[in-house]
């Protein structure tokens, strides 16, 4: 069975400070992708990761995947408070199509 | 190009009833997703239908179906709620299934 699993749970940041969410998965898996949801809100989509070594960044957010360690880190620089959301990474199952398997979600709270 | 879209947004039933709920995805996508989210259980994938076929379906009891039109627009049906069936229930849709899937914002559940 694919597990997820995000650590940290939550995470309180001052605003300025640089932050890693790490995300771990049990098996192999085409892609990963990291997805925010604003509270009372759907889910947008940040980014997709497809191979080892991939690293996407945008604005104050990278994301990067080590396939071999089944690991993916969503880094935060310089934090400011719009970031503030709850994180999800996801995976798919190997195969699978259409299938997501979700972290429990890291919420960030960024404060002045 | 128009999201994911959700109908209805809200919806208040008691336990017993039945719900439809119905989905329709960005133009040209053809594989429709539905997730529950609830705060104990987060993210849990429930079924993806591609072109009129479920092709996937999560670990959830007979009461939770669907179906998908041939014009990609998907509908899930739960039988004799429960309690525990109170949730956000999330549709999303992507072109073939394995890339990136769209989020649309929800149909909000509560059983009493």
């Amino acid at each position: 069975e694919l597990k997820v699993e995000q650590n940290p749970l939550f995470l309180s940041m001052q605003e300025g400070k640089n932050y890693t969410i790490y995300c771990n998965y049990s098996t192999t898996s085409d892609r990963l992708y990291w997805y925010r949801q604003d509270p009372g809100k759907s889910l947008e989509s940040l980014f997709v990761l497809l191979s080892n070594g991939a690293v996407k960044q945008e604005g104050r957010l990278m994301a990067s995947l080590d396939t071999k360690a089944r690991l993916s880190t969503l880094h935060i620089t310089a934090a400011v408070h719009d970031l503030s959301a709850t994180y999800f990474c996801a995976v798919d199952i190997k195969g699978s199509q259409g299938n997501l398997i979700f972290g429990k979600g890291t919420k960030l709270s960024v404060k002045p | 190009k128009a999201g994911v879209t959700q109908t209805p947004r809200y919806l208040i039933k008691t336990r017993g009833q039945q719900v439809t709920l119905s989905c329709s995805p960005i133009s040209g996508h053809r594989s429709v997703s539905w997730y529950q989210q609830t705060p104990g259980q987060g993210l849990q994938f429930l079924f993806e239908y591609f072109s009129e076929t479920q092709r996937n379906k999560g670990n959830f009891p007979g009461r939770f179906s669907g179906r998908q039109f041939s014009n990609s627009r998907s509908e899930m049906n739960v039988s004799t709620l429960e309690l525990g069936d109170s949730a956000l229930y999330l549709c999303a849709s992507s072109r073939q299934g394995g890339e990136t899937q769209y989020f649309g914002p929800g149909t909000r559940l509560l059983v009493l």
